[in-house]
């Protein structure tokens, strides 16, 4: 499988403040998701990260809060905008169709764990 | 829409007993059932997963069982041990939704001495 790395891998924020996560895998895949984790919870999609074009946003996210990137194959990019102590959580993303991997096979990264102060 | 429930949220077992959870999905279309296990702190891990094509999936102590006609999947964990203690998440796949991944909401398993 693909090895994936995020950055940073935790952090402290005040509110009304912005962050963005990185995710880099060490190989082109065709596909990258994000993904929210609140404590003790299962994971929420929050979106699908599509090379050259906007990402496409689950029911109960949006762009103005949470701006996706990915320039390409390799790289992504989320932003948690205006924050609030609710938007505590550990975010994940996830890859499909690594080399030598099943297309439908989803990988995760390893996780930032964000507090909102 | 699409929904998976999973049961139990909590399971207690002795070392060496088998666990097993299970899970139902809403879309009789689902083709690819995937179950993670995530150790407290860690990145969610795929242990295995099932295809609509198959009946049921074998690897080393750890099986999945998959019920087209009832909509729903089982783990199988046999001969526990400690280091299988950790929250199991089911998913699925749904029709339209490409690549996308439902998740359940998770089973806590407990495997004691």
């Amino acid at each position: 499988s693909a090895v994936i790395s995020q950055k940073p891998s935790r952090d402290i924020c005040q509110r009304g403040t912005s962050l963005t996560i990185q995710c880099q895998v060490d190989s082109q895949v065709t596909m990258m998701f994000w993904y929210r984790q609140q404590p003790g919870q299962s994971l929420t999609l929050i979106a699908t990260a599509n090379q050259g074009s906007e990402a496409t946003y689950e029911s109960g996210f949006v762009i103005d809060k949470f701006p996706i990137s990915r320039p390409n194959l390799t790289f992504s990019t989320l932003t948690v905008s205006n924050m609030s102590p609710e938007d505590s959580s550990i975010y994940l993303c996830s890859v499909q169709g690594a080399a030598r991997t099943r297309t439908d096979t989803q990988y995760f990264g390893p996780g930032t764990r964000l507090t909102v102060l | 829409g699409e929904n998976v429930e999973q049961h139990p949220s909590t399971l207690s077992v002795q070392e060496g007993d088998s666990a097993v959870i299970k899970c139902t999905y809403s879309d009789s279309a689902s083709n690819y059932f995937p179950w993670y296990k995530q150790e407290l702190g860690k990145r969610p891990q795929l242990i295995i997963d099932i295809r609509s094509n198959v009946g049921e999936k074998k690897d080393q102590r750890i099986a999945v069982t998959l019920n087209k006609t009832a909509k729903h999947f089982s783990l199988h964990i046999t001969e526990t041990q400690p280091e299988d203690s950790a929250v199991y998440f089911c998913a699925a796949t749904f029709t339209g939704t490409a690549s996308k991944l439902t998740f359940g909401t998770g089973t806590r398993l407990q495997v004691t001495l």
